[in-house]
């Protein structure tokens, strides 16, 4: 079945550092790829996506792309902010011809930030 | 505009009991998710609304677990004779379409945290 793997955390930084966060996952034909972040407090947003291979999500600084020959959706941000401090998960969604267009979540990174 | 709303945002029971969840989906979205985000876990899917039906309840992990969207809008997902397993926070999504389109997109509630004693 679909399965997402996830960097594990915590993933501890300090303001301006490099992030990459690695994203597998295994799926059968080709899936759109999310990544999604939870802030504290607050519900899961839509970072950014990828809806077909070599495609580049992009948002707030943040870029993935989608690499179908090593089956992978690292997430990379040049230059990390105190307020990118999150919870992070990399999702896929396959695109059945029936039933849901249900998301399989990977288990999630905590990434703090020290300032 | 609203965002998708989920009530009670905190639910405490005890073991046994019954508890009703409720989603509000975004106005005109006519797909409806239900996931359940363990302690340090991703979301799993639960179950899956097209309009009023229930086009996909395999995530649903017994028959304790049942859900309906009468209307085709507000869900409400029922929770029998609770366990603590079921300690958990069940989030709710909505989407525009549901049917297989490379645009759609999820939107997450804030979820309900709900507690079993």
């Amino acid at each position: 079945g679909n399965s997402v793997t996830q960097m594990e955390g915590p993933v501890t930084l300090s303001e301006e550092a490099f992030l990459t966060i690695n994203c597998t996952y295994t799926a059968t034909g080709y899936p759109s790829l999310f990544w999604y972040v939870q802030y504290p407090g607050e519900g899961l947003q839509l970072l950014l996506k990828a809806t077909k291979a070599d495609d580049k999500g992009s948002n707030k600084g943040f870029e993935a792309t989608y690499r179908k020959e090593t089956t992978s959706f690292h997430l990379e941000k040049g230059s990390v902010q105190v307020s990118d401090s999150a919870v992070y998960f990399c999702a896929l969604e396959s695109l059945p011809i029936q039933g849901a267009q249900k998301l399989v979540f990977g288990q999630g990174t905590r990434l703090t930030i020290n300032p | 505009g609203a965002g998708v709303s989920q009530t009670p945002s905190n639910k405490v029971t005890e073991k046994g009991k019954y508890v009703e969840l409720r989603c509000d989906p975004i106005s005109g979205h006519t797909a409806l998710y239900w996931y359940r985000q363990s302690l340090g876990q991703g979301p799993e899917f639960l179950i899956y609304f097209q309009g009023t039906g229930a086009a996909d309840d395999s995530g649903l992990p017994n028959d304790r677990f049942f859900a309906v969207r009468p209307e085709g809008s507000v869900s409400t997902l029922k929770i029998q004779r609770t366990e603590r397993g079921d300690s958990a926070v069940y989030l709710c999504a909505s989407s525009l379409t549901g049917r297989g389109v490379r645009t759609d997109t999820q939107y997450f509630g804030p979820g309900t945290r709900l507690t079993v004693l």
